[in-house]
C-alpha cells in the first residue's frame, strides 16, 4: 500500500539556524515528488517537482533532494517569513499525488 | 493572473440542506480535483476530473457529488451534509502534464 510519512510533525527553530524536513515514502511507479508549502487558512503553493533519486532543486533558502526512500527539505538560514506547514506528496503510477500529513515550521526572530 | 477560485469562503449549514461549493480556474487546466483537510491529516481527495465530463472517485467520496460539464468548473455538491462533513476544503487544477497543481483559497465548511 502507497503510503508517505513526514516528520517531525513540528519544528520549532530559531532565525537562521538551519535544519531538515523529511519525508519517507512507499509509492509504486513513483512519477515525482511535490513539495508545496501552505500557509494558515489558505490553499498549497507549490514548490518543487523532484523526479528521480539524486535529484535536487533549489528555491531561495529551501533545497529538495529526493533518494528512492526519502525526500528531504533542507532550510537555510530561515527567516520568520518561511514559518508554515510544508507539504510532501509523491505522485504514483497512476498519476495520483498521496499526501502527507505536513511538517509545521515556526521560525522564531 | 492564473488562479482557482472558490465560493464561498466560509459557510455555516444545518444538517441535511443541501449545498453546492463552486470552483472554477482560467488556465484551461484539463484535471480539476476535490480535497478535504482535517487536523492532523493529510489531504485526502474527494473527486476528480481529468476533463469534461469525465469524473472519478478519490479516497473519500461517500456523501459528496461533483460535475463537470464545463472545462473551467468542478462544483462540490452535497446532497445531505451531516457534521462529520465539516471540514476545510480545497479545490485544485492541473495541466495534463501533471507538472504542479493550483489551489484554491479553500472553503471552511461547518455543519450544525
Amino acid at each position: 500500500e502507497d503510503q508517505v510519512t513526514q516528520s517531525p510533525e513540528a519544528l520549532r527553530l530559531q532565525e537562521g539556524e538551519s535544519s531538515s524536513l523529511n519525508c519517507s515514502y512507499t509509492v509504486s511507479g513513483l512519477r515525482g515528488l511535490f513539495w508545496y508549502r501552505q500557509d494558515p487558512g489558505k490553499g498549497p503553493e507549490f514548490l518543487f517537482t523532484l523526479y528521480s533519486a539524486g535529484e535536487e532543486k533549489e528555491k531561495e533558502r529551501l533545497k529538495a533532494t529526493l533518494t528512492k526512500k526519502e525526500s528531504f527539505l533542507h532550510i537555510t538560514a530561515p527567516k520568520p517569513e518561511d514559518s508554515a506547514t510544508y507539504l510532501c506528496a509523491p505522485m504514483d503510477s497512476n498519476y495520483q499525488l498521496i499526501w502527507g500529513a505536513g511538517t509545521k515550521l515556526i521560525i522564531k526572530p | 493572473e492564473a488562479q482557482v477560485t472558490q465560493n464561498p469562503r466560509y459557510l455555516i449549514t444545518v444538517t441535511g440542506k443541501k449545498l453546492t461549493v463552486t470552483c472554477s480556474q482560467n488556465m484551461n487546466h484539463e484535471y480539476m480535483s476535490w480535497y478535504r483537510q482535517d487536523p492532523g491529516l493529510g489531504l485526502r481527495q474527494i473527486y476528480y476530473s481529468m476533463n469534461v465530463e469525465v469524473t472519478d472517485k478519490g479516497d473519500v467520496p461517500e456523501g459528496y457529488k461533483v460535475s463537470r460539464k464545463e472545462k473551467r468548473n468542478f462544483p462540490l455538491i452535497l446532497e445531505s451534509p451531516s457534521p462529520n462533513q465539516t471540514s476545510l476544503y480545497f479545490c485544485a487544477s492541473s495541466s495534463r502534464a501533471r507538472t504542479e497543481a493550483f489551489f484554491g483559497q479553500g472553503t471552511r465548511l461547518t455543519v450544525v
